[in-house]
């Protein structure tokens, strides 16, 4: 059975453009969440959604915005970039906004921005 | 608002050692606390999950506990081996579920030296 898969794996971006992020989440997992980790820090919450519905939402900025599919894949996009928006993004699956079971991360998107 | 610190921030032992990570937060409201694991430049591979009702989980040589009154998890690694070195996270889930996210300490980055 798949696990959580993320496209593209890396990718390098001019400031100012915008950048688009997929997740699939594990088959059955109705719930994803996207983190962003700078080096050296642990993963910061960006969004969650939850039957295609936002539920919840970090500490970041407008330029940020997702959706989610009625398949359950996401999408998360970044406008404007900037440069310390350089950062590993990581989606996570669940079963349900409970999160009874806990959370399964992707392997990531490796975001250069240049 | 919830704060994860984990200590020590970085540890480097002989292979065969038994060790232990700790991980501190300041909300005690939690729904759950996941012990995650990092390679470099690589996704999150959970671990442990402990929910709030429980004082400890166990799985092959790694062993977490929960105080959850004393806002504090531990997570034991018995017989260390060089392929558990890694950056481990510590992770929890606040009783707002998906919608308030993970929070996650900077992690303890380990070294077993062979």
């Amino acid at each position: 059975d798949a696990g959580v898969t993320q496209s593209p794996t890396h990718l390098i971006k001019t400031r100012g453009q915008h950048v688009t992020l997929r997740c699939s989440p594990i088959s059955g997992h109705k719930s994803v969440s996207w983190y962003q980790q700078v080096l050296g820090q642990g993963p910061q919450f960006i969004f969650q959604y939850y039957e295609k519905e936002e539920r919840g939402r970090g500490n970041f900025p407008d330029r940020f915005s997702a959706r989610q599919f009625p398949n359950y894949s996401s999408e998360l996009n970044v406008n404007a970039l900037l440069l310390g928006d350089s950062a590993l993004y990581l989606c996570a699956s669940s079963l349900a906004d409970r999160e009874n079971d806990g959370y399964t991360f992707g392997s990531g998107t490796r975001l250069t921005v240049v | 608002k919830q704060e994860v610190t984990q200590i020590p921030a970085a540890l480097s032992v002989p292979e065969g050692e038994n060790l232990v990570l700790n991980c501190s937060f300041t909300d005690s409201a939690i729904y759950n606390l996941q012990w995650f694991r990092q390679d470099p430049g690589k996704g999150l591979t959970s671990l442990l999950l402990i929910q709030s009702s429980q004082r400890e989980q166990t799985s092959g040589r790694l062993n977490a506990s929960l105080d959850k009154s004393s806002g504090r998890s531990t997570l034991y690694i018995a017989a260390s081996q060089p392929g558990d070195s890694a950056t481990y996270l510590c992770a929890v889930c606040g009783v707002g579920g998906g919608a308030d996210g993970l929070t996650f300490g900077k992690g303890t980055h380990l070294i077993i030296q062979p």
